[in-house]
């Protein structure tokens, strides 16, 4: 069976600090893909990247950026230099290929504070 | 465009009584799912459609739920006999392709709020 584990329920930084959001997974398949979205107070889930299981390079997008490491089954998220904009309570979930739904784990609030 | 929409965005029942949850896909999106969130938890997968059809109603948590799809559009989830543990975010998501992919992003829509009282 597929889990995703993130084990920092809440965070809380300070603005224009940096934070990372562990995420755990574990699955026996070879080819999976993993996700991150992001759910702001406003309750919608807001896709952020996917990666596939094949590709481990690390990925920046502006204030973000991606760790995938298949060594340890850990695919973080850091964000820097973080604002207020950024609090909300971020999901990383696993999907196998094929018909499968996606796996979530139980989400980290993030609190951003000015 | 427009995105996944839900209905109601809200809804009080009382204990016992029946709910029915809208779910207006993307148009052209042939997969559809839903998922349930609990407060302070994740997302729990209880179903999808592909077409018409749900080869995977393996996540509905008993048989008070069930769920139906037409037209390859809208689908409605009803809860017979409501709980107090039933009380949660739904949420719907849709995706593009004919045959569910890993590949395709699943875009979700705002979710209803079920408060069972």
């Amino acid at each position: 069976a597929q889990k995703v584990t993130q084990a920092q329920t809440e965070i809380s930084v300070v603005e224009k600090e940096d934070v990372t959001l562990d995420c755990v997974y574990e699955t026996r398949d070879t080819t999976y893909y993993l996700f991150w979205y992001k759910q702001p107070p406003s309750g919608e889930l807001v896709f952020l990247i996917r990666r596939n299981s094949f590709d481990e390079q690390n990925e920046i997008s502006g204030r973000y950026s991606w760790n995938f490491q298949k060594s340890t089954s850990s695919f973080n998220f850091t964000i820097t230099a973080s604002q207020v904009v950024d609090s909300a309570v971020y999901f990383c979930a696993l999907i196998l290929s094929g018909n499968t739904p996606l796996v979530f784990g139980k989400g980290t609030r993030l609190s951003v504070i000015a | 465009g427009a995105g996944v929409s839900q209905s109601p965005s809200n809804k009080v029942t009382e204990k016992g009584k029946d709910v029915e949850l809208r779910c207006d896909p993307i148009s052209g999106h042939t997969a559809l799912y839903w998922y349930r969130q609990r407060l302070g938890q994740g997302l729990e997968f209880l179903i999808y459609f592909q077409g018409n059809s749900a080869p995977d109603k393996s996540g509905l948590p008993s048989d008070r739920f069930s769920a139906e799809r037409t037209g390859e559009s809208v689908s409605t989830l009803t809860i017979q006999r409501t709980q107090q543990e039933d009380s949660a975010v739904y949420l719907c998501a849709s995706s593009l392709a004919p045959i569910p992919s890993s590949l395709d992003e699943q875009f979700f829509g705002p979710g209803t709020r079920l408060t069972v009282l």
